[in-house]
């Protein structure tokens, strides 16, 4: 079945460490590929996407996201977290058609 | 910089009753869409709306929903009769390409949270 993993449904990072959230999708051929960001009672904000091309790409807020075919792979990083990062993380793909299916989401926690 | 909104913000309704979400998406886009959320769990796709037609729609999206876009800026959301497991936010989003095959980004407006006691 097609579908959008996060294997992670929580994660906490001290302020100023590294993070990686892993996004995972199971579809025949390459979707679309996009990370969203929501904050407590906000909307969803979009940090990157992937259509082609470059497999790293960059986004907003300092993040980047590296698309590896072979593993089916989507996974964000950042190399220094601000405590203004804690959030609520969606990995979405969008296959060939209009709608997105996201992932359940990974829940960021910034240490102090 | 322009922007998704929906209204009202929040919405408690009794169980039965019909709501009707709105949604305001960006001024020159083609391509509407909305999602739900449940409380702790994922975003999840409801249905598609283009050229004043449903494009594409889930399984949840069943004959208690309808959209429309009466107005030509305003896209609602109405559920007949609602449950207790309507209880939800729900976003709106809108995407301006046109080509209707390529998902470009989407747009997402800040969302309802809709609450059936």
């Amino acid at each position: 079945a097609q579908s959008v993993t996060q294997p992670d449904i929580h994660i906490t990072v001290s302020e100023g460490a590294s993070l990686e959230l892993r996004c995972n999708y199971s579809y025949g051929a390459t979707p679309y590929l996009f990370w969203y960001v929501q904050s407590p009672g906000q909307g969803l904000q979009l940090l990157l996407k992937y259509f082609s091309g470059d497999t790293l790409v960059q986004g907003i807020k300092g993040f980047e996201a590296e698309f590896k075919r072979s593993q089916s792979s989507f996974n964000l990083r950042k190399p220094s977290v601000h405590w203004s990062d804690a959030a609520e993380y969606f990995c979405a793909v969008a296959p060939y058609g209009q709608n997105f299916v996201f992932g359940p989401g990974t829940r960021l926690s910034v240490l102090p | 910089e322009p922007e998704v909104t929906q209204t009202p913000s929040h919405q408690v309704t009794q169980m039965g009753q019909e709501v009707i979400l709105r949604c305001v998406p960006i001024s020159n886009h083609l391509y509407f869409y909305w999602y739900r959320q449940i409380l702790g769990q994922k975003v999840e796709f409801l249905v598609s709306f283009y050229n004043n037609e449903i494009s594409e729609k889930s399984e949840i999206f069943d004959d208690q929903f309808s959209v429309e876009r009466p107005d030509g800026s305003n896209f609602t959301l109405k559920i007949r009769s609602t449950k207790l497991e309507d209880s939800a936010m729900y976003f709106c989003a809108s995407t301006g390409e046109g080509t209707g095959v390529i998902p470009y980004e989407q747009y997402f407006g800040p969302g309802t949270r809709l609450t059936v006691t």
